[in-house]
């Protein structure tokens, strides 16, 4: 049975970089056939999706246009777990944010981190 | 504002049949399969029905999905308390280099 655990601070100050990371168990980061995802859900802007980093023969990364400035997914095979950067943080990044896997559907979600953007 | 349009409530009461609607475009729904998804107070989505209308292992069969063009439904028939939840449908958009897009959800009370 797949299952993600996510961890990471629950509390970020404004400009600084969020970093929260997600592991996997019962599949591994390297496979060629799941992608890893990073999803946020906040009242303002419902759920959406922020990026994510895929082997296929080789590392691929698709971000989402609104963060794509900011945002980067990035794979650690060594741990078997990938991770979330956010630079430059607002408020309106205040949300809470879940890994999630995807094999043409998103099947798998870690429990989700509540992170606050906050002085 | 949410790419794929869900009504925001639906009702009913024990042992009745509502569905819940989600509508989408040619790039999204049109193009690529539909996850609807549960969640909980506190919890986060678990998948309910994946590539239109097929349920993971466990999910009961009082839950149904189909898709017709851009737009897709979800039924819950024989309705228990235990149903009432937020839904949300999703699909995988191929524009903009392609990204996963959401409903707004669907907040479900059971009467």
């Amino acid at each position: 049975q797949v299952q993600l655990q996510q961890s990471g601070p629950g509390l970020v100050k404004p400009s600084q970089t969020l970093s929260l990371t997600c592991a996997i168990s019962g599949d591994t980061v390297s496979s060629n056939s799941a992608a890893w995802n990073w999803i946020r859900q906040s009242p303002s802007r419902g759920l959406e999706w922020l990026g994510r980093t895929y082997y296929r023969s080789k590392w691929y990364n698709d971000y989402a246009v609104s963060v794509k400035s900011r945002v980067s997914v990035n794979p650690d095979t060594s741990k078997n777990q990938f991770s979330l950067q956010l630079n430059s943080v607002t408020p309106e990044d205040t949300a809470v944010y879940y890994c999630a896997r995807s094999r043409g559907d998103l099947d798998v979600w870690g429990q989700g981190t509540t992170v606050t953007v906050s002085s | 504002q949410s790419v794929l349009t869900q009504p925001p409530s639906a009702s009913g009461t024990p042992g009745q049949r509502v569905t819940i609607s989600c509508s989408g475009s040619s790039s999204n729904i049109g193009s690529n399969t539909v996850n609807w998804f549960q969640q909980l107070p506190g919890t986060a989505p678990k998948l309910l029905i994946y590539s239109n209308n097929q349920r993971p292992s466990g999910v009961p069969d009082r839950f149904s999905g189909s898709k017709s063009g851009t737009s897709a439904s979800l039924a819950i028939s024989g309705l228990q308390s235990e149903d009432e939840a937020d839904y949300y449908c999703a699909a995988w958009d191929d524009s903009l280099n392609g990204h996963w897009v959401f409903g707004g959800g669907t907040k479900l009370t059971v009467l």
